[in-house]
């Protein structure tokens, strides 16, 4: 099975920039997943890393660490529209997502 | 729109009353994926398909829960005798397997169940 862990709430200004952390334990582990859903809506995905390191997607980019078993999510250049909540799941074997609770972010002026 | 689809929307249902939902997955997608989600969580697996084989059933979906894809295409979860623990948004999702994004999973708008 899977262990994910994600803070539970997070708020950030409009225009800064914010880290989302998630550390997983996992068997069977394949990548990482990182979707954002708005309140009432399904999530949309947003990220995949399977291997360690970053990757960048605009504004958003997304970090592995396999041997620590950690991830991050950075949105930048924050906007009103990014007040979100940001899942973390972790991918095993047949595709099968284990969520995290979710991250709600609050974005201020 | 090509995207993944459920029917319906929102439901509401009196407990004990049984509830069927469908998922149309996007057309090309060989896999396809049921989870819950409750009010301030991350959804819950329940269960997966690949084409029309079920291949895994998570222990939350009890004896009251079944799910087909009889032809490989659309899916139906079907909930009898629905209890107010059951009231939740039921996701649907597919996936290919193998290829550029392959393992990318698309989320549908999900089906709203509120049992009364």
């Amino acid at each position: 099975g899977q262990n994910i862990d994600q803070p539970t709430e997070m708020t950030a200004t409009e225009g800064a920039i914010v880290q989302i952390n998630c550390t997983y334990q996992t068997s069977g582990f394949n990548g990482l997943f990182w979707y954002q859903q708005h309140a009432g809506e399904a999530p949309t995905f947003l990220s995949y890393n399977v291997l360690d390191g970053l990757e960048e997607k605009g504004r958003f980019s997304s970090f592995l660490s396999r041997s620590k078993g950690y991830s991050y999510l950075l949105l930048k250049e924050l906007q009103m529209k990014d007040s979100a909540s940001y899942l973390c799941a972790g991918d095993s074997a047949g595709n099968m997502l284990t969520f995290g609770g979710g991250t709600r972010l609050m974005v201020k002026p | 729109d090509t995207g993944v689809s459920q029917d319906p929307r929102h439901k509401i249902t009196k407990r004990g009353q049984n509830v069927t939902f469908r998922c149309d997955p996007i057309s090309e997608h060989n896999r396809l994926y049921w989870y819950r989600q409750t009010l301030g969580q991350g959804p819950e697996f329940l269960t997966y398909f690949q084409n029309e084989a079920q291949l895994e059933k998570s222990r939350l979906l009890s004896d009251r829960f079944s799910a087909e894809r009889p032809k490989g295409s659309f899916s139906t979860l079907e909930i009898q005798r629905t209890e107010q623990g059951d009231s939740a948004m039921y996701l649907c999702a597919s996936s290919t397997t193998g290829g550029a994004g392959g393992n990318t999973i698309y989320f549908g708008e999900g089906s709203w169940l509120t049992v009364v």
